[in-house]
This record gives C-alpha cells, structure tokens and sequence, in this order.
C-alpha cells in the first residue's frame, strides 16, 4: 500500500514548456486534490476532484488543466509554464463519500519541485 | 482577512516546555478541523483530528472554541523530534474543499 504517489519529484523547464504532473492514490478514495505551496502563502488548491469524472476550480487553477483519469489516477497540467507556475506541488487524497460532517482527513503525496525559467 | 490565520512564529522553545499554538478562522460555517505537521521538504501528514469536545493524543491535546472560531494544539513535554511546522485545516460545510493556514514553526532547543 503505497498511498499517494506523484511523479516527477522534480522538474525543471523553460518558460512556454508544457509537462504533466501524474499523482496515483491506491486507497481506494473519491476525492483528490491538486495544491501548490508558496512560501509564506500556505498550500493553495488548484483543482480538486469530489469523485471519479468530476472536476472543480480551488482558489488557483489560472495556467492549469486537470484530468480525473479514473478513480487512482488524477494528473495537473500545466500547459504553458510561467515562472509564476514555480513552487512545490501536492496531490492529495480524501476517504470518505459526499460531504459528510465526518472529520475526513487528507492523505498527500510527496510532492514535485517544479522550476520554471 | 484570510480565512485561517495563524501566528508564523518561530516558537523557539527548550525540551520538556509546554507549548501552545492557535488558529483562527473566519467563516462559522466550518464544520471539520485539523491539525497537520510537515516537516522541512515533506509533505504534510495529519497529526490530529480536532473534534467539539476536545481531544488528546498522547502529548498533544487539541481544542475547538466555536464561539470564538478558533482551535488550539497544546503540545507537553516537547521533544527535539517535534520541531517542525504545524498547519491548521479548516472545512468548510458542505464543501470539498480544505483552507490551510500558512503555519506556525516550531524549534525544540536541546
């Protein structure tokens, strides 16, 4: 049992350059998330999936696209990096269905590095 | 005014201290708190759940003041291993989504 698993673990690229971050989770979970952390900004949601064939806008989703593959999988893409777009990224995920007044915690992966020039 | 807001710190404190950290948070429709710890380059990974009635795990003890809006984590006896950054989650009702606070630092001195 893995957990949370993203690749790459780090990145860098040039302005105008395109990548896909892949995040896989093997627990199971409905909901998955995509984050960026900026110091001193806190983690920032981009995207967030409540379940498998939806996808929602968080607080950040300018210069980025998502997809819900399927239940495991749910990747970011970042379709032409900005320098602005440098930062770490999490992928997380939620157990738990609907939005239940249970106290479902998040479960993250380890994070990408990402650098763009 | 952002939704979570917390003291940045750092909170430099020597081992065996007692030390308390709080979060504030602005909208009353939050109904799931957490606090989670993440240390220099990793993510973060739950420490606890913070529940209405309060609730405690070993040395940490986690409060909710609806009233006020705020949760507090008290951590006893502090130890080197708990140097790191203490983040406080909000959910908002009847939502997905999670509100981070930018974190409180914490450095246990031996």
């Amino acid at each position: 049992n893995a957990g949370v698993t993203q690749t790459p673990k780090f990145q860098v690229l040039k302005t105008g350059q395109s990548m896909t971050l892949q995040c896989a989770q093997d627990m199971n979970h409905n909901s998955m998330y995509w984050y960026r952390q900026d110091p001193g900004m806190g983690l920032r949601l981009i995207y967030y999936s409540a379940s498998e064939g939806t996808t929602d806008k968080g607080e950040v989703p300018n210069g980025y696209n998502v997809s819900r593959l399927n239940k495991r999988e749910f990747s970011l893409r970042l379709e032409s990096a900005a320098p602005s777009q440098t930062s770490v990224y999490f992928c997380a995920s939620r157990s738990g269905t609907g939005v239940s007044k249970d106290p479902y915690e998040q479960y993250f992966g380890p994070g990408t590095r990402l650098t763009v020039t | 005014r952002k939704e979570v807001e917390q003291d940045p710190g750092p909170f430099n404190v020597p081992e065996g201290a007692t030390v308390a950290f709080n979060c504030t948070y602005s909208n009353s429709a939050s109904q799931s708190f957490f606090w989670y710890r993440q240390d220099c380059r990793k993510e973060p990974k739950l420490l606890m759940s913070v529940y209405s009635s309060g609730n405690e795990d070993g040395r940490f003890t986690a409060q909710l003041n609806r009233a006020s809006q705020y949760i507090s984590l008290l951590i006893r006896d502090s130890k080197l291993s708990d140097s790191a950054t203490y983040l406080c989650v909000v959910q908002t009702s009847g939502t997905y989504k999670y509100i981070f606070g930018t974190g409180t630092r914490l450095k246990v001195l031996a």
